[in-house]
């Protein structure tokens, strides 16, 4: 079973446009919530991550939209750049507290964006 | 600091035989994480450790699958016997408590 959906799988945007990716889970004890960007050939590397008490955490040109009460939350990389495309990953993760599954990460399907030049 | 070191990078072997991928965690990392990427089932968790010990193997495919951490700084995932369908990417990751996590680059497993 899927523990978080990720949508869409693919996406194709120009350069300088808004690149949207969703996810949603159903885990309400999931309590951290990171997007890793993978370049082909190398390893996911962490880009942004959120927790539940903010609604939406910005680092430059990425943006993290988060909506506790639909359980969704939403990666928004403005001004895309040929840079950016790349595959991403949504996850979520137990981070606090006490369990076996503490510190384990369950991850999305993954969205490979291509921004067109 | 080095991050994580995976070796090796490329292994093509023939179906039968076994694989051993090797892990070094960064320095001080007390989780150490094993992955598979493959194009149709995603990145999935095969197993787990918390300081050395193994917390969750559910992921493990098969009794064909195993892996150990004999310290903080070493870890292996061993297949035996290999089948091609064990062909993928495998990745260690590792992390400080259960912050985030770092990927090595892989191993790109051909099995034919």
């Amino acid at each position: 079973q899927q523990q978080v959906k990720q949508s869409p799988q693919s996406l194709i945007v120009q350069k300088g446009g808004i690149s949207i990716i969703n996810c949603a889970y159903e885990n309400t004890a999931f309590d951290y919530f990171p997007w890793y960007q993978q370049f082909p050939g190398k390893g996911p590397a962490l880009l942004i991550a959120i927790r539940p008490d903010v609604s939406e955490k910005k680092e430059g040109r990425f943006t993290i939209s988060f909506n506790k009460s639909a359980k969704q939350f939403s990666l928004h990389i403005m001004d895309s750049q040929p840079g950016d495309s790349a595959t991403y990953f949504c996850a979520a993760s137990i981070s606090r507290g006490r369990g076996s599954t503490l510190g384990r990460l369950y991850f999305g399907r993954g969205t490979q964006l291509t921004v067109w030049p | 600091d080095a991050g994580v070191i995976q070796s090796p990078r490329h292994e093509v072997t023939e179906m039968g035989q076994e694989v051993t991928l090797r892990c070094k965690p960064i320095s001080g990392h007390d989780y150490l994480f094993w992955y598979r990427q493959t194009m149709m089932r995603g990145l999935e968790l095969l197993i787990y450790f918390n300081n050395n010990v193994p917390i969750d193997d559910s992921g493990m495919p098969e009794d064909r699958f195993s892996a150990k951490m004999p310290n903080a700084s070493f870890s292996t995932l061993k297949i035996q016997p290999s089948e091609p369908r064990d062909s993928a990417v495998y990745f260690c990751a590792s992390s400080l408590r259960n912050y985030e996590q770092y990927f090595g680059p892989g191993t790109r497993l051909t099995v034919t």
